[in-house]
């Protein structure tokens, strides 16, 4: 069964504390994997698409990398307007359309 | 600038009620999708459209329908509401290249009684 968990669920840094939030998947071949942003009440916002392991994103202190197992979210000298949920999601051959969401974990950045 | 809307950021309904929730898109995207979202569950998938008149159901297309009469509206029934209804929809709508890049609403929370 294709599965998808992130961790932490929640995880606090200091403004300028860099740190990674993990994806770890598990798919019968990996068609895609995405990256989303959540504020509180708002919808989804997208980030990131992977297709393949060894590649790489970026967008301002952001960058996403992908293996075969796993992705990480790395975010690098972070400020308060970056707290958010960060959600995993997964594409796999054999769901066909249906996609799966991570549970997402809740980044909060204090001043 | 893409967007979503839906047409109400909070409802209340009673158990019983058929319940409408709408969702326009501006972005003349052909796949739109509804989800719902409760805590410890993650976002899940109940319908999604690719095309107008065309509907397929999702993970837990139980107790709701859809219809897409309009490239860029895409509504959400719940056609008698029920308690464990109670919860946040989100719309998302995406190009055929890109299906899987969806641009989402702001979401309606929905409290049923």
């Amino acid at each position: 069964e294709d599965q998808v968990t992130q961790s932490p669920e929640a995880l606090r840094l200091q403004e300028g504390e860099s740190s990674s939030l993990n994806c770890s998947y598990t798919v019968s071949g990996l068609r895609g994997l995405f990256w989303y942003r959540q504020d509180p009440g708002k919808g989804p916002e997208f980030l990131f698409t992977l297709y393949s392991a060894g590649e790489e994103k970026e967008k301002e202190r952001l960058k996403a990398t992908l293996t075969k197992k796993e992705s990480f979210l790395h975010i690098t000298a972070p400020k308060p307007e970056d707290s958010a949920t960060y959600l995993c999601v997964v594409l796999g051959y054999s769901s066909a359309s249906k996609i799966i969401f991570g549970s997402g974990t809740r980044l909060s950045i204090r001043p | 600038d893409v967007k979503v809307t839906q047409s109400s950021r909070y409802l209340v309904k009673r158990t019983g009620e058929k319940v409408f929730l709408e969702c326009v898109q501006d972005m003349d995207h052909e796949n739109m999708f509804w989800y719902r979202q409760d805590p410890g569950l993650g976002l899940r998938l109940i319908y999604f459209s690719y095309d107008v008149k065309m509907k397929e159901k999702g993970d837990i297309p139980e107790g709701y329908s859809v219809s897409r009469e309009k490239k860029e509206r895409f509504s959400l029934i719940l056609e008698s509401a029920s308690t464990n209804q109670t919860s946040m929809y989100l719309c998302a709508s995406s190009s055929t290249a890109e299906r899987y890049e969806q641009y989402f609403g702001p979401g309606t929370r929905l409290t049923v009684t």
